[in-house]
């Protein structure tokens, strides 16, 4: 099955840097890449996701990178602000149904 | 965007009680739905994929007869957590997949404490 790695576990910057965040995956077969934000004590919510047959997607700060040939898709993040400090998951899957996470990766954006 | 309502947000209840939360699509039909568990600090890992008008499909490892999953409406599905114990403790979150099958919508999630 589908095993999704994401690096770096926890990330802290500074207010107006760029945040950068990596997710692996092992089943040539994914073909749908999400990325979800998550506040404490709060269900995901989606903010950017990207379909193998696209290599780059961007919406305002945030944009999304695929290699499909790598197995590997990025999320960056610009001008980062206090209120992008959250948990950030990739997930992958095949079609859209069944998705599986990578391990989150903890933002802290400091003033 | 779509709104996925999950209810209750907390509950706490004894070891041996059943627990019963809900998920509902609030502006928009989904056949499908899908349980998570997720662990403090840790990712989402699901358990079940629920249809409407037919059998959850459990993913390995989870146990059918403790997470009753019920999908009756296009708009409501709800799992139960049967004689719960204290390692149930656990945030469970639920999911809709919109009308299109494209884009699933998470609900708040609910997190249980079983004494």
């Amino acid at each position: 099955g589908e095993n999704v790695e994401q690096h770096p576990s926890t990330l802290s910057v500074q207010e107006g840097d760029s945040a950068v965040i990596k997710c692996t995956y092992s089943d040539s077969a994914s073909n749908y890449f999400p990325w979800y934000k998550q506040e404490l004590g709060k269900g995901p919510q989606l903010i950017i996701d990207i379909r193998s047959n696209v290599g780059e997607k961007k919406d305002q700060r945030i944009a999304v990178t695929l290699n499909k040939t790598a197995k590997h898709f990025s999320l960056h993040i610009t001008e980062t602000q206090p209120e992008d400090s959250a948990v950030y998951f990739c997930a992958a899957s095949e079609g859209f149904q069944k998705l599986v996470f990578g391990t989150g990766t903890r933002l802290l954006v400091s003033p | 965007g779509a709104v996925v309502s999950q209810h209750p947000s907390w509950v706490i209840c004894k070891s041996g009680t059943s627990v019963k939360i809900e998920c509902r699509s609030l502006d928009f039909q989904a056949t499908t739905m899908f349980w998570y568990r997720q662990f403090p600090k840790q990712s989402l890992m699901l358990m079940a994929t629920s249809n409407e008008g037919s059998k959850a499909t459990y993913e390995q490892g989870v146990e059918k007869d403790k997470f009753l999953i019920n999908h009756a409406s296009l708009t409501l599905s709800t799992l139960t957590v049967t004689s719960a114990h204290p390692e149930d403790s656990s945030f469970y979150i639920c999911s809709a997949l919109d009308r299109a099958g494209n884009i699933q919508y998470f609900g708040a999630g609910t997190r249980l404490s079983v004494l």
